[in-house]
C-alpha cells in the first residue's frame, strides 16, 4: 500500500542550527510528495512539493527537500532554524488520477533558545 | 485569495444535538475535503467532493453527513455524536486531480469540536 513514514516523532534543535526531518515513502509508481507544517491549533500550510524533474525542491520559509529515489526518501532541510519554526511537520503522498492524499505520522519540532 | 475559511472556530455539543460545520473557499477549486485530526495525530481523510459530488467516503459513520451545496461551500452535518468524535475538523480544497497529477491542498484553520 502507498504510504509515507516519518521515523522521528520528536526532534529538538537549537535556534540557528541546521535541521533535517526524515520522510520515507512506499509507492510503486512516481510518487507525488508534499511537506506541510502545522502550528498548534492551526490548519496545515504547504511548504513544498515534488512531482518530477529537479530532485532538490525549494519551498517557503527557507525550507528545501531532496527527493532520492534510490533511498525512497524525501527529507526536509533548513540551514538555520528560527524559534518560529517550532511546529508539527507532516510528509504526505498524493496519487495520480486521484484526489486522495495520505499523511505520515508527523514530526514535532522543538526549538531551543 | 488562497484562503479557506471555517466556522465556527470552536463548538461544544451534547450527544443529542444537531450542528453543522461550514467551510468556504473562493479559489475556484473543484475538489473539497473533510479531515478529522485527533491530538498529536495526522489528519485522517473523511470525505472528498469532486465537482460537488461525493467521490470518496472513508467509511465514516452516518452520524457525519457531508453536503456540498455549490462549488465554494462544504458543510459537515453532525448528529448524535459520541465523545470520541471530539477532534479538530479540517476542511481543505484543491484543483481537481482526477485527470492527472495531484494538486496541493489548501487547508482551513479547523473547527475544534468537543462532544460532551
Amino acid at each position: 500500500a502507498q504510504s509515507v513514514t516519518q521515523p522521528d516523532i520528536h526532534i529538538t534543535v537549537s535556534e540557528g542550527a541546521s535541521l533535517e526531518l526524515r520522510c520515507n515513502y512506499s509507492y510503486g509508481a512516481t510518487p507525488y510528495l508534499f511537506w506541510y507544517v502545522q502550528s498548534p491549533g492551526q490548519g496545515l500550510q504547504l511548504l513544498l512539493k515534488y512531482f518530477s524533474g529537479d530532485t532538490l525542491v525549494q519551498g517557503i520559509k527557507g525550507f528545501e527537500a531532496e527527493f532520492k529515489r534510490s533511498q525512497s526518501s524525501f527529507n526536509l532541510r533548513k540551514p538555520s532554524v528560527h524559534w518560529s519554526d517550532a511546529a508539527e511537520y507532516f510528509c504526505a503522498v498524493g496519487f495520480y488520477n486521484n484526489n486522495d492524499m495520505r499523511f505520515g505520522a508527523g514530526t514535532r519540532l522543538t526549538v531551543k533558545p | 485569495d488562497t484562503e479557506v475559511t471555517q466556522t465556527p472556530k470552536h463548538l461544544v455539543m451534547g450527544m443529542t444535538n444537531k450542528k453543522s460545520l461550514k467551510c468556504e473557499q473562493h479559489m475556484g477549486h473543484r475538489a473539497m475535503y473533510w479531515y478529522k485530526q485527533k491530538a498529536k495525530k495526522p489528519p485522517e481523510l473523511m470525505f472528498v467532493y469532486s465537482y460537488e459530488k461525493l467521490s470518496i467516503n472513508e467509511s465514516v459513520p452516518s452520524r457525519f453527513s457531508p453536503e456540498c451545496p455549490n462549488s465554494s461551500l462544504l458543510n459537515l452535518h453532525l448528529h448524535a455524536l459520541q465523545p470520541e468524535d471530539s477532534a479538530l475538523y479540517l476542511c481543505a480544497s484543491s484543483q481537481e486531480s482526477g485527470q492527472g497529477v495531484p494538486y496541493e491542498q489548501y487547508f482551513g484553520p479547523g473547527t475544534r469540536l468537543t462532544v460532551t
